[in-house]
């Protein structure tokens, strides 16, 4: 599975957008970008995924670049409840394997 | 309802003894894993069953051996427990490209 990096930490003021940069220049045609988060002393929650499309649902958007060699995670309005380790994770498409790497993530912290 | 479920949360033991971690998940998938998270918060998967198979062993000793009764459980069973066991174990469970949901962790020390 391809490689990602991300910053290490992020701040973002509460009631702002915040967007989470993740590159991923080795990513094959056919492995998705995946995010997850962390919450302190919770376990990883899937937030959003996609192939090549730009994808939104009821936790954030992620935009994935047209060469897909990078992709930004929007939380739209971050609200104290968003700090937490942020991760962006590519594999491959299959119904059999599909195991998750986690790289350090960007730990994002969500200000007054 | 919760849909991955592990028991116990909390596990403290000795070193040398033997303790079991068990999962349970309610959303009918295919695929579920062990994750290692250690006190550098790194995220490792350990192992991962489909439809009770074991497809991935990620190079952990043979003192972990994980046991799937059938597609919703993942047991993993710990013998003689070292001290670098220490850490929190996630369990998962996924269906083929569609995010994977964790459970909220065990905590194992290890003394």
């Amino acid at each position: 599975d391809a490689k990602t990096t991300q910053p290490p930490s992020m701040d973002c003021a509460e009631g702002r957008a915040a967007n989470l940069p993740c590159n991923h220049s080795t990513i094959s045609g056919n492995e998705y970008v995946y995010w997850y988060r962390q919450i302190h002393s919770q376990g990883p929650q899937y937030i959003i995924h996609g192939l090549k499309n730009n994808e939104t649902n009821e936790m954030a958007s992620l935009i994935i670049t047209e060469d897909r060699k990078s992709s930004t995670l929007i939380l739209p309005h971050a609200t104290l409840r968003d700090t937490a380790v942020y991760y962006c994770i590519v594999r491959v498409d299959s119904s059999n394997s599909g195991k998750l790497i986690f790289g350090q993530g960007t730990t994002l912290q969500v200000k007054p | 309802d919760t849909a991955v479920s592990q028991t116990p949360k909390y596990l403290v033991t000795q070193m040398g003894n033997d303790k079991s971690i068990k999962c349970e998940q309610n959303l009918g998938h295919d695929t579920m894993y062990w994750y290692k998270q250690d006190s550098k918060k790194f995220l490792k998967i350990m192992f991962s069953y489909n439809n009770k198979e074991l497809i991935i062993n990620e190079t952990v000793p043979n003192r972990f051996s994980p046991k799937s009764p059938d597609k919703a459980h993942l047991n993993l069973h710990i013998n003689s427990l070292e001290l670098g066991d220490s850490a929190v174990y996630f369990c998962a469970s996924s269906q083929a490209q569609r995010g994977a949901f964790f459970g909220q962790g065990t905590r194992l020390t290890v003394v």
